[in-house]
């Protein structure tokens, strides 16, 4: 069975940072290209990052709203991919998701909330 | 950016009756292999979306027949046939051909 549990949200001040982990199992992750999905308090999805697998040379990409401030990694002795997130802004207040296979498969989701 | 835009429903459905809803795309989502990259998901309350087709006409392992995708280039329809209490949610279409990848604002679906 495939599962994704992401871990790591919580209530963070603006300009902070925080890391996202998405433990996964039940399917060959090296080969996974794995993506981050927001959803805001609005019910808005918004695509935040993904990242290819090794024979891709583990090609990244973001939206142009975390650009520069979000990074994606992953490890694949871990079956684990994260979002580490850097300055972070009341907008980027949202429940995350991490996604497999364009969107088959997604977690729970972990809630993120950026409040001073 | 490729923008999404999708219609509203008029609400509510009668359960068994079809409802169908668009999305429109600001450019096209047909790649070279003839591929056309837009997915359909569906979000019941509470719960994390749910892919239904992509490939715009390709349903995803388990989904019902009932659910249907077609359209060309850039205008989607994703049509519900007879619709039932558990088809009640908020469904978000998504273009997967070029980076950033976007999705619509959503369509709700109410049931009566």
């Amino acid at each position: 069975e495939v599962q994704l549990v992401e871990t790591g949200g919580g209530l963070v001040q603006p300009g902070k940072s925080l890391k996202l982990t998405c433990a996964t199992s039940g399917f060959t992750f090296s080969n996974a290209w794995m993506d981050w999905v927001r959803q805001s308090p609005e019910k808005q999805l918004e695509w935040v990052a993904q990242i290819k697998d090794k024979s891709n040379n583990y090609a990244t990409y973001y939206a142009e709203s975390v650009k520069g401030r979000f990074t994606i990694s992953r490890d694949d002795s871990k079956s684990s991919v994260y979002l580490q997130m850097n300055s972070l802004k009341e907008e980027d207040t949202a429940i995350y998701y991490c996604t497999w296979e364009a969107g088959d498969y997604w977690g729970q989701g972990v809630m993120v909330t950026v409040s001073s | 950016d490729i923008v999404m835009t999708q219609g509203v429903l008029p609400n509510p459905v009668p359960s068994g009756e079809s409802a169908s809803i668009t999305c429109r795309s600001s450019k096209s989502l047909v790649y070279k292999d003839g591929k056309t990259y837009l997915n359909w998901f569906l979000q019941r309350p509470g719960q994390s979306p749910q892919l239904l087709t992509y490939w715009m006409s390709t349903r995803a392992s388990g989904v019902s027949d009932r659910f249907s995708g077609s359209g060309s280039g850039t205008y989607f329809t994703l049509k519900i046939s007879r619709v039932r209490a558990e088809d009640a949610g908020v469904y978000y279409c998504q273009q997967v051909r070029e980076y950033p990848l976007t999705f619509g604002s959503g369509t709700k679906l109410e049931i009566k």
